[in-house]
């Protein structure tokens, strides 16, 4: 079966320190893999989208970047975290071609301090 | 370009009572929409989706949703609410016109659902 996993689950980290999200994919190969934000009273907002190794797209500039090492790792990163960086981070992934069955991660809740 | 508005930030109802939460979208063309739960510091959890078939959807837990296409909505109801549906309540639109061909999620800001005894 298809699993997706994300951690850490909870992170406090202080202003202008790295960051390094995680979230892996089991069971499918090249997913479409994504990274979405969500600030306290918002919605989720698209951060990045992957369609295969090595290829990264930003949907919004932002202290935050992302990599694709391997075909089902998909990984979030700053090099100097900001207050405004706090918030629920979100891994998903979908087959190419399909329109609807993202698969969540369960979530990092990062607080910046 | 789509959009997706939830039109209450927040809605409270007793246990027992009928849900009701709103949704709004903006489409140039058919669009796929979603409702999406996420409960304390979980993930989301898709409820239900209307992909251009029936327009009455019924999802997981009670819940079901009709697309409207000539007033816009997709509004999200439930018969009689229950404790464990207190969650956050996100209505989503796929947008097709991704750049690249891809897709992605448009979301709603939310509605908190909160459920009395």
């Amino acid at each position: 079966s298809q699993t997706i996993h994300q951690w850490p689950a909870t992170l406090v980290q202080p202003v202008g320190s790295p960051l390094s999200l995680e979230c892996t994919v089991e069971g499918t190969s090249n997913p479409n893999l994504y990274w979405y934000r969500q600030a306290a009273g918002r919605g989720l907002q698209l951060l990045f989208y992957s369609v295969g190794i090595g290829q990264i797209s930003s949907e919004v500039p932002q202290n935050l970047s992302a990599s694709r090492p391997q075909d089902r790792q998909f990984i979030l990163s700053s090099k100097k975290l900001l207050l405004s960086d706090s918030g629920f981070y979100l891994c998903a992934w979908i087959h190419p071609g399909l329109t609807y069955g993202y698969t969540f991660g369960s979530g990092t809740r990062l607080t910046v301090v | 370009a789509q959009s997706v508005t939830q039109l209450d930030s927040h809605v409270s109802v007793s246990e027992g009572t009928p849900v009701l939460l709103r949704c709004n979208y903006s489409s140039s063309y058919s669009p796929s929409l979603f409702w999406y739960v996420q409960h304390p510091n979980k993930g989301l959890q898709l409820l239900l989706k209307y992909t251009s078939a029936a327009t009455l959807v019924k999802g997981i837990n009670g819940f079901e949703a009709e697309f409207k296409k000539s007033e816009t909505s997709f509004h999200l109801t439930k018969p009689s609410a229950h404790m464990s549906d207190a969650a956050e309540y996100f209505c989503v639109v796929s947008d097709l016109m991704f750049s690249g061909g891809y897709n992605k999620l448009i979301f709603g800001a939310g509605t908190r659902l909160a459920v009395h005894p």
